[in-house]
């Protein structure tokens, strides 16, 4: 199975400054038809998994324009620009190239 | 707007069986691919099971191979997932999920295995 390696796990931040998570798989998530399928998602507290990244660098419709993300073959990134009260949660990679479908670990971001 | 709808969960003993249900609207749901995806309590989130909008291909992870199945009435709108011989590490929250890149989730149905 392909294993995606979150960091940091925990990611204390200020209200207003960046974040950076980073995701990286034991395999090139390229798949045959010229694609990457690596996915982002948010988990806020007691609430349902919501993807906001899809293939890279999309983002996901009534996504926020301060989340990107960015990357290629095996090292992924993803961007809060300006960290607001209501990213708090935890942050899952995913890759949906090989089977099976695989998550990174969860970055829990926090505020300072 | 896309809806899931998950049930069927409850608490079960080991070795026993249940059958979740996602009850779906809101998009085709014969030209989708469905699977299901699990958290244990305070974990993270492990794929579970997929199945082509086509009915030709079906996906396990290796820890419930042999033990559950997938499956869909396309004219009911509805995903299955039947589960047996149910371990104590089965206990997670399931989630119904579209499409191969997880695009939208339901809210979920807890699922204990416990004596």
């Amino acid at each position: 199975d392909v294993v995606m390696t979150q960091s940091p796990l925990s990611l204390p931040v200020t209200l207003g400054q960046p974040a950076s998570i980073s995701c990286r798989s034991s395999q090139s998530l390229v798949y045959s038809d010229g694609n990457t399928y690596l996915n982002w998602f948010q988990q806020r507290p007691g609430q349902s998994p919501r993807r906001l990244i899809y293939k890279v660098s999309n983002r996901d419709s009534g996504v926020p324009d301060r989340f990107s993300g960015s990357g290629s073959g095996t090292d992924f990134t993803l961007i809060i620009s300006r960290v607001e009260a209501e990213d708090v949660g935890v942050y899952y990679c995913m890759q949906g190239t090989h089977w099976p479908r695989t998550f990174g670990q969860g970055t829990k971001v926090e505020i300072k | 707007e896309v809806q899931l709808l998950e049930s069927g969960g409850g608490l079960v003993q080991p070795g026993g069986s249940l059958r979740l249900s996602c009850a779906a609207s809101g998009f085709t749901f014969s030209y989708s691919t469905m699977s299901w995806v699990r958290q244990a309590p305070g974990k993270g989130l492990e794929w579970v099971s997929g199945f082509s909008g086509n009915g030709l291909s079906t996906f396990y992870v290796d820890s419930v191979k042999g033990r559950f199945t997938i499956s869909r009435d396309n004219s009911m709108n509805t995903l299955y997932l039947q589960m047996n011989s149910l371990r104590a590490e089965d206990t997670a929250v399931y989630y119904c999920v579209k499409d191969w890149q997880a695009g939208d989730w339901g809210q979920g149905t807890l699922v204990t295995v416990s004596s």
